[in-house]
């Protein structure tokens, strides 16, 4: 069964620190993305990527940083994390327009 | 830029009747896709259904159908014989090749399926 696995379900990390979410596929997709999920606002595209080392900015960069250095992995970076980065970040792999699948989710909170 | 509205931020519906969950989309392309994912307590996003815009007819699967107006950029999801399991979330969602085919999302509903 194809799959896209976030490293974690639940994180609590401290206001300031560094915060690495994973994401990884193993479906061979070129195309993976990083949406934050808040209550009332719906997902929200922070960045994507369409091949590796390759990276676009989605609606709200602002805080957030990604890395691509492998195809299957794609991870999501908070610099410096702040309590109004709590959220629900959900990462999703696509093959162009056929249509997504997404992890399962974190839910960050920022402390 | 392109838009996804959904104007219902909740909904009930009780098993076995049909609901009708709305959305609206905003786009100068010509060429794209239209989806709606199903989000349960899980929080596994799950592809409901799919329609590209130059297919006039309508997507069904099984129960869930749509009703897709291209000229009014609308894109319903009618849910026959509802069950317990609808329950969730319902994201209307928008994709162009121009973007990256980066999914756009309304905000949701949620939808409540009682006995």
């Amino acid at each position: 069964d194809v799959k896209v696995t976030q490293s974690s379900r639940y994180l609590v990390k401290r206001t300031g620190e560094k915060v690495f979410l994973e994401c990884v596929q193993d479906m061979d997709h070129e195309n993976m993305f990083w949406y934050r999920q808040d209550p009332g606002l719906g997902l929200r595209l922070i960045y994507f990527s369409y091949d590796v080392k390759m990276k676009e900015k989605g609606d709200i960069p602002e805080g957030y940083s990604v890395s691509r250095e492998k195809k299957e992995r794609f991870s999501l970076i908070l610099e410096s994390a702040s309590t109004n980065q709590t959220s629900m970040y959900l990462c999703a792999s696509s093959l162009s327009g056929v249509g997504y699948t997404f992890g399962s989710g974190t839910r960050l909170t920022v402390v | 830029a392109q838009t996804v509205t959904q104007s219902q931020p909740e909904m009930s519906v009780q098993e076995a009747e049909t609901v009708t969950l709305s959305c609206t989309y905003d786009t100068s392309e010509s060429n794209y896709y239209l989806f709606w994912y199903k989000q349960p307590p899980s929080r596994q996003m799950i592809l409901v259904i799919r329609q590209e815009a130059y297919k006039q007819q309508n997507a069904t699967e099984n129960r869930f159908s749509v009703n897709f107006q291209k000229a009014a950029k609308s894109f319903s999801l009618k849910i026959s014989d509802s069950q317990l399991g609808d329950t969730a979330m319902y994201f209307c969602a928008f994709m162009t090749s121009n973007s990256g085919y980066a999914l756009n999302f309304g905000k949701g509903t949620s939808l409540l399926v009682t006995p």
